[in-house]
């Protein structure tokens, strides 16, 4: 079955440092890859997706992130953090096609703490 | 604009009794709906799926069962609640369009305690 790890569980970081969350997935056919996060006391909300292209994929609030098929990995990068980005981070992935509907299966989140 | 609902926001039950989570989504039509629920330490694990009224897919045998009653209307039920069933309950909607990507919208999740 398809699977995702996320090998970091807790971050802390001081503002303005640089960041990168970890995402693995096993399946080895077409995915679609998506970051989440949920701010404190917010809804879930979707940060960015990959479907297909130019691998490195921009999010909103300046986040990226990149495909790397050779690795299974969708890594979340962000060059300078800021207090606001204080949230848990979930990667996700759908196999097969990026339309209609989809079941994603979701890593066990990142809780990222950033300090002032 | 669409909005989604859940209640309650918590919830601590014993164990063996009822279960009946609510969820409703306003502002669509036709959507795909999805039960989530994350335990501790895991990931979210969708639970339930639906692509219409009375139209349910389970993803994991387990002592829970979904129902949707109406068009944008989806049940979490238990009749006997287990520990195990303790969790973060999470429902999403998707508009329910072909050849198009339906990104997952949502909500605010249920904490059950069982005790």
């Amino acid at each position: 079955a398809q699977s995702v790890s996320q090998h970091n569980h807790h971050v802390i970081l001081s503002e303005a440092a640089s960041l990168e969350l970890g995402c693995n997935y096993s399946y080895g056919g077409t995915v679609n890859l998506f970051w989440y996060v949920q701010y404190p006391g917010q809804h879930l909300q979707l940060l960015l997706k990959y479907f297909s292209g130019d691998p490195l994929v921009k999010g909103i609030k300046g986040f990226e992130a990149e495909f790397i098929k050779s690795k299974f990995s969708f890594n979340l990068r962000k060059p300078s953090v800021q207090w606001s980005d204080t949230a848990e981070y979930f990667c996700a992935v759908n196999e097969g096609a990026a339309t209609g509907f989809q079941k994603l299966v979701f890593g066990t989140g990142t809780r990222l703490l950033v300090s002032p | 604009s669409q909005t989604i609902h859940q209640w309650p926001a918590t919830l601590v039950q014993p164990v063996g009794s009822p279960l009946s989570l609510e969820c409703t989504v306003e502002g669509t039509s036709n959507p795909n709906l999805y039960w989530y629920r994350q335990a501790a330490g895991r990931g979210l694990q969708l639970l339930f799926y639906s692509v219409g009224i009375g139209q349910i897919s389970s993803e994991v045998p387990q002592n829970l069962s979904a129902s949707r009653p109406q068009d944008r209307q989806f049940i979490l039920s238990s009749k006997k609640l287990l520990l195990s069933d303790s969790g973060f309950y999470l429902c999403a909607w998707s508009a329910g369009l072909t050849g198009t990507y339906n990104e997952q919208f949502f909500g605010p999740g249920t904490r059950l305690t069982v005790l």
